[in-house]
């Protein structure tokens, strides 16, 4: 089941915070959290697995709820750098990789 | 680690023709997956190799799609008989097939069929 990603698009300053929400009507075994610039690769940027776990690296984090049907991904303090398409994922139990991606939400960050 | 290469960038075909792509993996990678992504769309999975073995394929490959992984390293995808259906970006992703290890992406091959 493909995850919901909100809002589609988001313009912001550089400096002003911005959260990204991926829902799903059914538990999550996993969330994935990738970012893709434009004519780019999908870049991983981290993964979350247990429901109420928050993870983060720099001014970008993320967190699970605890019955794993919502994560969060913030971006505090954006910098022009964080302009991009964001998408979330989900795999199974089986960790196969094959992940199942949200439709994306792009985020401009403007000077 | 020079990351995952896929090749060529873009590719412009006629409908009816053959098309084959490749992707080379990060060296240690035993997982190469492949993926379309359509314009305002996420990737959509499209199969996966542990080593030489096609281990899944989505009900998205038809018949006209093929994929093979001849020695656990490069991968090719052919499509035959294109159709404008089939215009959008392959993506390769490769993993070392530990528990919830990331894909690594390859930039990509764009296809536009006309």
């Amino acid at each position: 089941q493909q995850p919901v990603q909100s809002p589609q698009a988001v313009i912001l300053r550089e400096g002003e915070d911005a959260v990204i929400n991926c829902s799903s009507s059914k538990a999550l075994y996993s969330v994935h959290w990738y970012r893709q610039k434009h004519g780019e690769a999908p870049v991983f940027l981290m993964i979350l697995l247990k429901g109420g776990e928050q993870k983060g690296h720099d001014k970008i984090s993320a967190s699970f709820n605890e019955k794993k049907q919502q994560s969060s991904l913030y971006l505090t303090a954006s910098q022009l750098s964080y302009s991009g398409t964001y998408f979330c994922g989900t795999d199974r139990p089986s960790n196969t990789g094959k992940l199942i991606f949200g439709q994306g939400t792009t985020l401009q960050v403007k000077p | 680690d020079t990351g995952v290469s896929q090749d060529p960038r873009h590719k412009i075909t006629k409908r009816g023709q053959n098309v084959t792509f490749r992707c080379d993996p990060i060296s240690e990678h035993n997982r190469l997956y492949w993926y379309r992504q359509t314009l305002g769309q996420g990737p959509e999975f499209l199969t996966y190799f542990q080593n030489e073995a096609q281990l899944e394929k989505s009900r998205l490959l038809s018949d006209r799609f093929s994929a093979e992984r001849p020695k656990g390293s490069f991968s090719t995808l052919e499509i035959q008989r294109t159709e404008q259906g089939d215009s959008a970006m392959y993506l390769c992703a490769s993993s070392s097939g530990q528990a919830n290890s990331p894909l690594h992406f390859g930039n990509g091959t764009r296809l536009t069929v006309t």
